[in-house]
């Protein structure tokens, strides 16, 4: 049973432009959430995190959002660059239990 | 500040050999990981440790097994390879100073069993 999903394999998006990468997760005990970049034969790097006391986090062109009803996060990139073009991941976390599940990522394309 | 390596890059196994990946983090993290990556599977856990000397298993421990003998390195071993343990390993550290941590990840290993 997939506990946390992606549900877009792939998104293009034009330069300039907004991208929304999503992510959708079942396990309500699920308190901290990341989003890594992962660019090919490189190990993914961390870009943000949203703890679940929030329902926003921003990091210059990076924004997360948080919908815990839902049980839903996003990822916005604005505007997008074509450097952006990579695989993103989302993964969640429950605090003190040191594990994290990873969804199975959304390759992002950035056209120039 | 090398962060987070990984030993080797790439090997080709025949099924039945056995092999031992290493990982090592300059970075003092309490915290280390194993995962695989297949496609269209995403990460997925296979052991990871707390601490020197402890190790526990994660979403898919079969047919592996790891060692943290000393606080920087974590060593994951395939016994008897498989092809179905073709995959790309990360390993990756966290510290331990906060209720959330964020990972840091290696290269990546690219094993291939024929």
């Amino acid at each position: 049973d997939q506990q946390v999903k992606q549900n877009s394999p792939s998104l293009s998006v034009q330069e300039g432009r907004i991208s929304i990468l999503n992510c959708d997760y079942t396990n309500s005990m699920f308190d901290y959430f990341l989003w890594y970049k992962k660019y090919p034969a490189e190990g993914p790097t961390f870009l943000i995190s949203i703890s679940s006391i929030k329902d926003k986090n921003e990091d210059g062109r990076f924004t997360v959002f948080l919908n815990k009803s839902a049980k839903h996060l996003s990822l916005h990139i604005v505007p997008s660059q074509p450097g952006d073009s990579a695989v993103y991941f989302c993964a969640a976390s429950i605090a003190g239990t040191y594990k994290y599940i990873f969804g199975t990522g959304t390759r992002l394309k950035v056209l120039a | 500040n090398a962060g987070v390596t990984q030993t080797p890059k790439f090997r080709v196994l025949k099924t039945g050999q056995s092999m031992t990946l290493l990982c090592a983090q300059d970075m003092n993290h309490e915290y280390m990981y194993w995962y695989r990556q297949d496609p269209g599977m995403g990460l997925r856990l296979i052991h990871y440790s707390v601490g020197e000397g402890t190790t526990a298993k994660g979403e898919v421990p079969d047919g592996y097994n790891v060692s943290r003998l000393k606080k920087q390195n974590f060593l994951l071993g395939l016994e008897s390879a498989a092809p179905s343990q073709t995959s790309v390993y990360f390993c990756a550290s966290s510290p331990r100073d906060s209720r959330w941590n964020t990972q840091y990840f290696g290269p990546g290993t690219r094993l291939t069993v024929l």
